[in-house]
């Protein structure tokens, strides 16, 4: 299940089953929107990013949702594997050539 | 891919004393670098922004005069952090983006972080 505290929001899977990661973010004026997972002591790597004129990507057993209506953003990582237990961020970008904004990240736990 | 490389991976110091942290693109030219912190079990934060041969761009409650930062190439940007203190204890992360002639201007290629540990 998923909790919302003073912790990391988490999000426990069994393994082979799908995972669906969500992003809430703030400014309705986003016009690009990245996912990044991070490993434990590594920096960020990109998964999947996606433009506001569009409502879903699909990447590589990953695929990208966006709803500007309720600016929400979620990932879904089909048949979820051990090897996908990492924390994950959603960044959004406010305009063209600013920075991005990271939301507060999502650990995924892939249970055996 | 695009290669950003951080050095070093970890590093203690002591109070007091100052701390330089390399960002280096290996395999592109990075017109824009940003360097990023991260307290555990927490989000990236950005610090500033730098581009080459400017003076870097920082975010609003970031000491300018206790974080450095140099971007004197196209592929090396430096943090410095002088006087460090316990609470300077942290993750930090450095990206770097290519301008429109090279890789899409909205792709960010993050390092693999610096962990700074002063006692």
């Amino acid at each position: 299940g998923e909790s919302v505290g003073l912790h990391l929001p988490t999000l426990s899977v069994q393994e082979g089953d799908n995972s669906i990661i969500n992003c809430a973010y703030s400014n309705s004026a986003s016009d690009y929107f990245i996912w990044y997972k991070q490993e434990s002591g590594k920096g960020p790597q990109f998964i999947i990013d996606i433009r506001s004129n569009m409502d879903k990507r699909q990447g590589q057993r990953v695929t990208v949702l966006l709803n500007k209506t309720v600016k929400h953003l979620s990932l879904q990582i089909a048949a979820t594997q051990p090897g996908d237990s990492a924390v994950y961020f959603c960044a959004e970008r406010l305009s063209y050539g600013q920075n991005f904004v990271f939301g507060p990240g999502t650990r995924l736990s892939v249970l055996p | 891919g695009a290669v950003v490389s951080q050095h070093p991976s970890r590093v203690i110091c002591k109070s007091g004393t100052s701390v330089k942290i390399e960002c280096r693109s290996l395999d592109f030219q990075a017109t824009t670098m940003f360097w990023y912190r991260q307290f555990p079990k927490k989000s990236l934060m950005l610090m500033a922004t730098s581009n080459e041969g400017s003076k870097a761009t920082y975010e609003q409650g970031v000491e300018k005069d206790k974080f450095l930062i140099n971007h004197a190439s196209l592929t090396l940007s430096t943090l410095t952090v002088t006087s460090a203190h316990p609470e300077d204890s942290s993750f930090y992360i450095c990206s770097a983006r290519v301008g429109l002639a090279g890789v899409p201007d909205y792709e960010q290629y993050f390092g693999p972080g610096t962990r700074l540990t002063v006692t």
